[in-house]
């Protein structure tokens, strides 16, 4: 199984709609959890980190589930420039350990 | 901004021939990493060093990769002999804080 599973899209939305990405993770040693986000033929960068608690960015809001070992990822009021596609990324253990990536969500946003 | 600089940016080459990816962190770092990115099977953790000693290195698909980091500012990942199957985009990567920061990324093309 993999470590971090995500459903691949693509999403292709309107602007100005909501879309909500989901994230599965196998290990329950899992400590930290992000969303990266990677624009085409560009390098992934941290988009934002997930707490327990939930958080919001902005237009963008995470949620993390222990219990089911599921993380989400909630963007409101869709912009062109959110065409990306998203990773989830979990860590094992102390901030030192490595990240493990989903395969990414790919999120088109049309006029 | 951390910075890291990848080169070459593209790379096309020969099945047979040797082909070396150089990484350089712009300010050393503890950690370092080496993935590969193909639509197939997405972005893949290939080795990773922590204080330019290398500790896991289980994602190295075959004996035909190398990795060394001779100092905490310089990095190479090398493929000898390079087969088509190798044609991704190779990034580096390096650990600032809670997050890994992505050089640009090598295009490789094996023909």
């Amino acid at each position: 199984r993999k470590e971090v599973e995500q459903d691949p899209g693509p999403f292709n939305v309107p602007e100005g709609a909501t879309v909500a990405f989901n994230c599965t993770y196998s290990n329950s040693a899992s400590q930290s959890f992000f969303w990266y986000r990677q624009d085409c033929r560009k390098e992934p960068k941290l988009l934002m980190s997930v707490y327990s608690s939930g958080n919001e960015d902005g237009r963008f809001t995470a949620q993390l589930n222990r219990a089911s070992q599921y993380i989400s990822l909630l963007i409101r009021d869709s912009k062109l420039s959110d065409s990306a596609t998203y990773l989830c990324v979990v860590r094992r253990g102390s901030t030192l350990g490595r990240l493990y990536f989903g395969r990414g969500t790919q999120l088109t946003v049309w006029p | 901004d951390a910075g890291v600089i990848q080169s070459p940016r593209h790379e096309v080459t020969e099945m047979g021939q040797e082909v070396t990816l150089r990484c350089k962190p712009i300010s050393g770092h503890d950690y370092l990493f080496w993935y590969r990115q193909t639509m197939m099977r997405g972005l893949e953790l290939l080795i990773y060093f922590n204080n330019n000693v290398p500790i896991d290195d289980s994602g190295m698909p075959e004996d035909r990769f190398s990795a060394k980091m001779p100092n905490a500012s310089f990095s190479t990942l090398k493929i000898q002999p390079s087969e088509p199957r190798d044609s991704a985009v190779y990034f580096c990567a390096i650990r600032g804080g809670n997050e890994q920061f992505f050089g640009p990324g090598t295009r490789l093309t094996v023909l």
